[in-house]
């Protein structure tokens, strides 16, 4: 149990155009959702929370504007990246925890962006 | 905010052992966690410390120190397929991520 995934697992874009990821919790219901980014040889670096029916927690320095973050229902959650630039282009990883209180998160197998 | 230093690469050899060193500064903790990063790939969890000590997961083990802000992975019985990127995080309910560990197993 506790599988998320994520799609596309790779996308090719033009400078300008927008792109949605999807994260799904396959088997469990997940309330908050965390999207992360993590750039060649660096860490993984919090982008947002994503709550359930509710507006996205963001990092300082992330704008939301440019990500934005939809979590529609307990097993989807979407990261767009609006007028990507090739900067954007980084490895995009969502994860979710199975239970509010659990300390474990589950990570999705990422997307990667490159932008063009 | 949150410091969180680990060494960039580790090599080692097939049947040794290797430890990999994480200190942390945090304004705050709950917990530290170990993950194991293939490459390309994302993350997958390992351990999680809350108290002092060592736990002990099969061939990993992991130890940690509040007072002293320090905790270890260690990696018995070293195989080839542990080559992969090794990431020290604090927190609770968010994850606070060092660069990760570079770890190289050679037959």
């Amino acid at each position: 149990g506790a599988v998320v995934s994520q799609h596309p697992s790779w996308v090719i874009c033009k400078s300008g155009t927008s792109v949605k990821i999807e994260c799904r919790s396959l088997d469990f219901q997940a309330t908050t959702m965390f999207w992360y980014r993590q750039f060649p040889k660096q860490s993984l670096m919090l982008m947002a929370t994503s709550n359930e029916g509710s507006k996205a927690t963001y990092e300082q320095g992330v704008e939301k504007d440019k990500f934005l973050i939809n979590h529609a229902s307990l097993t989807l959650s979407t990261l767009t990246v609006t007028s990507a630039h090739p900067e954007d282009s980084s490895f995009y990883i969502c994860s979710a925890r199975l239970r509010t209180g659990d300390y474990e998160q589950y990570f999705g197998p990422g997307t990667r962006l490159t932008v063009t | 905010g949150q410091n969180i230093d680990q060494p960039t690469e580790m090599t080692a050899t097939e049947g040794a052992i290797v430890q990999i060193n994480c200190t942390y500064q945090t304004s705050g903790f709950n917990g530290l966690f170990w993950y194991q990063q293939h490459a390309g790939e994302a993350p997958t969890f390992l351990s999680y410390n809350v108290l002092d000590g060592l736990e002990e997961k099969g061939r990993f083990s992991s130890f940690l120190s509040r007072s002293k802000g320090y905790s270890y992975l260690l990696l018995k019985e070293l195989q080839m397929k542990d080559s992969a990127s090794y990431l020290c995080a604090v927190g609770d309910y968010k994850l606070s991520f060092g660069a990760g560990t570079t770890v190289t197993v050679r037959a």
